[in-house]
């Protein structure tokens, strides 16, 4: 079975500080990782995905993350955060479709973690 | 282009009441899925739909809830004699088909906020 657990559900820093989001990972085959952005009153957005091809992975508006496959960890940082950084984010784990497979390629999603920014 | 729309935004019910959502995937899109969010969670999987292939309605969470799709476009989320349980923001989200050894990027729709008083 597949499973996220984002470690921390509310993180705060200053603008200008570095952002650490953590995430831990728990699947059966090889993981399809994903982060993905929620700001408020707007859809989900995708911030970056690792597909087993580089371990380290960027994505938009300055996000990265690595992939610690002896960890299962798959934590997102930014160098220095901007107020517009201010959201719900989340840490999605899917399964590569095999073919043959009932496996659909859905996502399992982390229960999230509130970003703050303080000026 | 059109990305991912539902209808409506919001829609406030009284309990047992029947409900019905909409989603509008993106224009080629084969693949279309379901999701629950409620309040303070992440997103709950509720129903996959692949083209004319069955779909995958493991994550559906009792039989008041059903889900349709005419060919590759709009889908209808149902909930039937609606719970205050029920309560929260249902996301739709469409890609690119489920290929053997690739996981597409899914796009997300904005939502609809069901209230159940």
């Amino acid at each position: 079975a597949q499973s996220v657990t984002q470690l921390d559900s509310h993180v705060s820093v200053s603008e200008g500080t570095p952002v650490l989001l953590r995430c831990n990972y728990s699947s059966s085959y090889s993981p399809s990782l994903f982060w993905y952005v929620q700001h408020p009153n707007k859809g989900l957005q995708l911030l970056l995905k690792y597909t087993s091809a580089a371990t380290l992975v960027k994505g938009i508006n300055g996000f990265e993350a690595e992939f610690k496959k002896s960890e299962t960890s798959f934590h997102l940082t930014k160098p220095s955060a901007h107020m517009s950084d201010a959201a719900e984010y989340f840490c999605v784990v899917s399964i590569r479709p095999l073919r043959g497979s009932s496996n659909t390629g859905k996502l399992i999603f982390g229960q999230g973690t509130t970003l703050q920014v303080k000026p | 282009g059109a990305g991912v729309s539902q209808s409506p935004s919001n829609k406030v019910t009284e309990k047992g009441k029947d409900v019905e959502l909409r989603c509008d995937p993106i224009s080629g899109h084969t693949a279309l899925y379901w999701y629950r969010q409620r309040l303070g969670q992440g997103l709950e999987f509720l129903i996959y739909f692949q083209g004319n292939s069955a779909p995958d309605k493991s994550g559906l969470p009792s039989d008041r809830f059903s889900a349709e799709r005419t060919g590759e476009s709009v889908s209808t989320l149902t909930i039937q004699r609606t719970q205050q349980e029920d309560s929260a923001v249902y996301l739709c989200a469409s890609s690119n088909a489920a290929l053997a050894g690739v996981v597409r990027e899914q796009f997300f729709g904005p939502g609809t906020r069901l209230t159940v008083l």
